[in-house]
């Protein structure tokens, strides 16, 4: 397709469960990054990768968050032992450099943990 | 550390009424400010970069300008259609990859 798709579009699960969220960039778009959105805030910035190399996971929450991209294509985000704040809406994005360039974001996976 | 501050949190307009929203920003370095609108259930759709204090873009009804502290989407005559959360946001020159968003406007166009 032409724009950012992220999968699933909704996630369920239980308190402990381990999740993961999938985001195709847009086709030859070197940058990717994930953020957090929660109900009625902007979007908080989590982590991202040039290519394949995650440049910058300063905004992962905590060590049960990690994020990968090992053709520097697809990215799966995953969450480990989830909990009940981990609930939000998570945003991918692309963009074809890292310089100035405006970022093209998927529609999200609204997670919710039960 | 970067900050963002947008107001008002929320705007309800009539059609035709003109008005602006704002984007008040803290950078060590600004590398580009960003205007974003936002749809229920979507992700954000870009609509501007600002480069430099003085800087203007106009898409439609849309104009956005930025000074050295602020930034401002100016909406003209604004129709229903344009009913959104407008989020702003901005990179600095010592992390290019990462954006600061603020918690956006909610725009209420009634016609």
């Amino acid at each position: 397709g032409a724009g950012v798709s992220q999968s699933p579009r909704y996630k369920v699960a239980k308190r402990g469960q381990d999740v993961a969220l999938r985001c195709d960039p847009i086709s030859g778009h070197v940058s990717l990054f994930w953020y957090q959105q929660a109900l009625g805030q902007g979007p908080e910035f989590l982590t991202y990768f040039q290519n394949e190399a995650q440049l910058d996971k300063s905004g992962l929450p905590s060590d049960r968050f990690f994020a990968e991209r090992p053709e520097g294509s697809v990215s799966t985000l995953k969450i480990q032992r989830t909990q009940q704040e981990d609930s939000a809406v998570y945003l991918c994005a692309s963009s074809g450099t890292l310089n100035n360039q405006p970022q093209h974001f998927g529609d999200g996976t609204r997670l919710s943990i039960l | 550390e970067d900050q963002v501050t947008q107001s008002p949190e929320a705007l309800r307009l009539q059609e035709g009424e003109s008005s602006s929203l704002n984007c008040s920003y803290t950078v060590s370095g600004l590398r580009g400010l960003f205007w974003y609108r936002q749809d229920p259930g979507k992700g954000p759709e870009f609509l501007f970069t600002l480069y430099s204090a003085g800087e203007e873009k106009e898409k439609e009804r849309l104009k956005a300008t930025l000074t050295k502290k602020e930034s401002f989407l100016h909406i003209t005559a604004p129709k229903p259609e344009d009913s959104a959360t407008y989020l702003c946001a901005v990179q600095d020159n010592t992390n290019a990859g990462k954006s600061t968003f603020g918690d956006g406007t909610t725009l209420t166009v009634k016609p």
